[in-house]
Order: structure tokens, then C-alpha cells, then sequence
């Protein structure tokens, strides 16, 4: 069991919007700004993709964008593309001793 | 361009040790916090150890406590993972990355090197 927990799966049509929660708790999620988002294709590497909440690095399109609410946040993707087909990750700080955690991961389908 | 390079998976007993090393380039290398990340065949990331860019803290997972040891050598830009008493479990492919200097995330990964433990 992750310790952030994300739908196991999401879809959506090309150009449409999706949303990917992940919920932790005071001790993750809800007590630091340090969530961040990770795409990954079939046998490749993560990819950064959302960091300090809301942030984008340079490179990532603005499709992407990130929040949070409590101990949840999210991701959303505009304007869906076939090649925003991927698994996505989130993360989280959690302190010192726990260091960070990560979410389950979500398998995103363009239908 | 940053790169980091992971070696030194392979297949391994149970109860055996292996020793990961992660060659960076590209990028201030002692300036950088650096973790390892593993992912089970077919599962999800889990955050297995960090060390601090001088070296001098570190952090693991409970899982890895104790049988697990990160360290770097900041004057070759690589960085270990000594991984002793293996377990079943631990078969994954095992990722080294990059923190940022500011935050904690992950702005680097390697390619991944697969560490099987079986019989």
C-alpha cells in the first residue's frame, strides 16, 4: 500500500481535461508545499513534470498545471494528447525522518 | 546536459549484496542532494535512500534500514548503494536522481539498472 493514494486509472478523449488526485495526510500532503509529478512512458525513466505544487519546469507544457486542497492535490492536463498517454506520480515531502512518498500511480488512457 | 548512469544490477540470491553506482556528469555534482528510487516489475515508485550533496546525512526507507547503505564520492561524481541481506522484495529496477538545490524533487533520473533477487 502507497503511502499517497491516486485512482488507479483515468481517461479521457483528445482535447479533453483530466484530473489525477492524490491524497495523503497532515504529515505529507497537507503539511508542506513540496508535492511534485511525475510522467512515465512504458519502459522509460520519470519524468518531472509538476513540482512545489504548482510549479513547471521549463520544457513541460502549460497543459500541465498542478494545485492542492488539504491533504489532496492534483493534476490536471488539458488539452489531452495521445502522447500524454503515460503513467503519472505524485510525491510528496513528509519530514525529515520519512523523507518523501510517493502515490500508487495512475495509468492514464487517451481513448 | 545532465546525465546519470546506473550499474551494477544483476541477479542475486536471497541473503546475498550488490552494489549500485550511479555516474553523474553535467551538472555541480557535490552541490546536489541524491536519492535512489526503485520500482518493483509492473508496480509503482518507492523511495528507498537520500544522502545530503556534502554526504554528511542520510536517509532511508524502513523497509532498506539497516541492510541498506548510501554514500557518494563527491571527487569521482558517483554515487552507491550498498544493499546486503536481499530479499525477494527487493527485486526491482533500482533509479538514482537528482534533487533539486531548493525543494525536494526529482529534476534528474538515470535509465535504471534491474536488481532480480532469486534462487
Amino acid at each position: 500500500q502507497s503511502a499517497l493514494t491516486q485512482p488507479r486509472s483515468v481517461s479521457g478523449s483528445p482535447g479533453q481535461s483530466v484530473t489525477i488526485s492524490c491524497t495523503g495526510t497532515g504529515s505529507d500532503v497537507g503539511n508542506y508545499n513540496y508535492v511534485s509529478w511525475y510522467q512515465q512512458h512504458p519502459g522509460k525513466a520519470p519524468k518531472l513534470m509538476i513540482y512545489d505544487v504548482t510549479q513547471r519546469p521549463s520544457g513541460v507544457p502549460d497543459r500541465f498545471s498542478g494545485s492542492k486542497s488539504g491533504n489532496t492535490a492534483s493534476l490536471t492536463i488539458s488539452g489531452l494528447q495521445a502522447a500524454d498517454e503515460a503513467d503519472y506520480y505524485c510525491c510528496s515531502y513528509a519530514g525529515s525522518y520519512t523523507y518523501v512518498v510517493f502515490g500508487g500511480g495512475t495509468e492514464l488512457t487517451v481513448l | 546536459e545532465e546525465h546519470l548512469l546506473e550499474s551494477g544490477g544483476g541477479l542475486v540470491q536471497p541473503g546475498g549484496s550488490l552494489r549500485l553506482s550511479c555516474a553523474a556528469s553535467g551538472f555541480t555534482f557535490s552541490s546536489h542532494a541524491m536519492s535512489w528510487v526503485r520500482q518493483t516489475p509492473g508496480k509503482g515508485l518507492e523511495w528507498v535512500s537520500a544522502i545530503s550533496g556534502s554526504g554528511d546525512s542520510t536517509f532511508y526507507a524502513d523497509s532498506v534500514k539497516g541492510r541498506f547503505t548510501i554514500s557518494r564520492d563527491n571527487s569521482k561524481n558517483t554515487l552507491f548503494l550498498q544493499m546486503n541481506s536481499l530479499r525477494a522484495d527487493d527485486t526491482a529496477v533500482f533509479y538514482c536522481a537528482k534533487e533539486v538545490v531548493a525543494g525536494v524533487h526529482f529534476d534528474s533520473w538515470g535509465q535504471g539498472t534491474l536488481v532480480t533477487v532469486s534462487s
